[in-house]
């Protein structure tokens, strides 16, 4: 199974700061033949389901504010937040969709914060 | 509007069964699969399987196979997912998720989450 290790596990940012989350993967989620890397980033607050955020690495989910964007290729990858906003307190989850049929894989999940 | 809406929270004793629905609105229901999430207190998401709405064919995760079996009624637009012989560390929030087409297995519509409780 491929592994995402994300980090850090917990970050703390000042609003109106930058956030970023790395999101590592133990082999390759580019699918050369697509040209796309298979790759997704959630987000969940408390007592809610996760909401898409990032798919196919860069491309924002709809209804998504663009102060998201994703990057990265291959293994690393990265979500950055540009400006911290109240509401973005959530942990965040990256998700490879490489392997299917099965399985898919999560990060452990990173916890932001605002200091 | 596109929606997922699962049934309530569940207890169960040990080694019991228990069997989760999840009713789709806004959309046809046989044109996407939905997959099962689901997340222990405190932790992280781990991932469980699909069903084809369409055809009823699966896919389960190693882990869970023997235990999980998915089902659908698509004359109401419902999956079902049902883990038997259950253990205290099945206790979790199990989410019903979609995927936005064949193949492409992230989820774009998540349903609300049914707390499953195994306790003696």
């Amino acid at each position: 199974d491929i592994v995402l290790t994300q980090s850090p596990d917990s970050l703390a940012v000042s609003l109106g700061e930058r956030a970023t989350i790395n999101c590592k993967s133990s082999q390759s989620v580019f699918y050369s033949y697509h040209k796309k890397n298979y790759l997704a980033w959630y987000q969940q607050k408390p007592g809610q389901p996760p909401k898409l955020l990032i798919y196919w690495a860069s491309t924002r989910a709809s209804g998504v504010p663009d102060r998201f964007s994703g990057s990265g290729s291959g293994t690393d990858f990265t979500l950055t937040i540009s400006t911290l906003q109240a509401e973005d307190v959530a942990v965040y989850y990256c998700q490879q969709y490489y392997t299917t049929p099965r399985p898919v894989t999560f990060g452990q999940g990173t916890r932001l914060e605002i200091k | 509007q596109v929606q997922l809406v699962q049934s309530g929270a569940e207890v169960r004793k040990p080694g019991a069964s228990v069997k989760v629905s999840c009713k789709a609105f806004g959309y046809t229901f046989t044109g996407y699969y939905i997959h099962w999430v689901r997340q222990a207190p405190g932790q992280g998401l781990e991932w469980m399987g699909w069903i084809n709405p369409n055809n009823g064919a699966t896919a389960y995760e190693q882990k869970f196979q023997g235990r999980v079996t998915m089902t659908r009624d698509t004359s109401i637009s419902t999956a079902y997912m049902e883990l038997s012989s259950l253990r205290s560390d099945d206790t979790a929030v199990y989410y019903c998720a979609r995927a936005p087409a064949i193949l492409t297995y992230y989820f774009d519509y998540w349903g609300q989450g049914a707390l499953v409780t195994v306790s003696s």
